[in-house]
């Protein structure tokens, strides 16, 4: 089955303490991305990556790193969570950069930093 | 980044009935999808829009491009209680701006 797999789904972790959410899609996309979704605000895009060892910023970037080094994975990493981190994370990824090529989300984690 | 203001933020329904969201935006998006999400769930793409003007439907939804090119709407009809969920706009340039979302409560 096409998925794009997030883990873990829910954390609470303390401030300062480093954390990795892992992302992989077995799709054999080029795109992947990060987004985090706070209620009255949507989602706004932390990162994303046009393929391997290509990565950029994106809305909202501070605070977070991303790595790419295998098409598959794209981990999002805390370095020094703080609170106002606490939010629902989402990885995505698609095809290429064709105009008609859409997104595929996670299914999301829940991240509590106390 | 540009922001899209998507409307109504919540809506409670009677099953049966015809639903309406828009979203609109100061700047023009090439591109305009609506997406569904439920609990515990990432968004799940509802209908993607590509040329200005387009109508398209999925069953019972129907979403229309905006002629300027900087709103779109989306319409629910003969709601059902599996609707429930929220209903996110999004624009698409080179990047892709979301809505606040449109909270759906449909009653049996």
């Amino acid at each position: 089955e096409a998925q794009v797999t997030q883990n873990p789904r829910y954390l609470i972790t303390v401030t300062g303490k480093k954390l990795t959410v892992t992302c992989s899609q077995n799709m054999n996309h080029e795109y992947m991305s990060w987004y985090r979704q706070d209620p009255g605000l949507g989602l706004r895009q932390i990162y994303y990556s046009m393929n391997v060892e290509v990565t950029d910023k994106g809305d909202v970037p501070e605070g977070y790193k991303v790595s790419r080094k295998e098409k598959r994975n794209f981990p999002l990493i805390l370095e020094s969570p703080s609170p106002n981190q606490t939010s629902l994370y989402f990885c995505a990824s698609k095809h290429g950069t064709g105009s008609t090529y859409e997104q595929y989300f996670g299914p999301g984690t829940r991240l509590t930093v106390t | 980044g540009q922001q899209l203001n998507q409307s109504p933020q919540s809506m409670f329904i009677q099953e049966g009935e015809d639903v309406s969201m828009n979203c609109t935006s100061s700047s023009i998006f090439n591109t305009w999808l609506w997406y569904k999400q439920e609990p515990g769930e990432g968004p799940v793409l509802l209908i993607a829009l590509y040329k200005a003007g387009e109508l398209t439907s999925n069953g019972r939804l129907t979403a229309q491009f905006g002629i300027t090119r900087k709103d779109s709407f989306l319409n629910i009809s003969a709601s059902i209680p599996s609707d429930v969920g929220i209903y996110f706009c999004a624009g698409r340039n080179n990047d892709m701006r979301f809505g606040a979302g449109t909270r759906l409560t449909v009653k049996p």
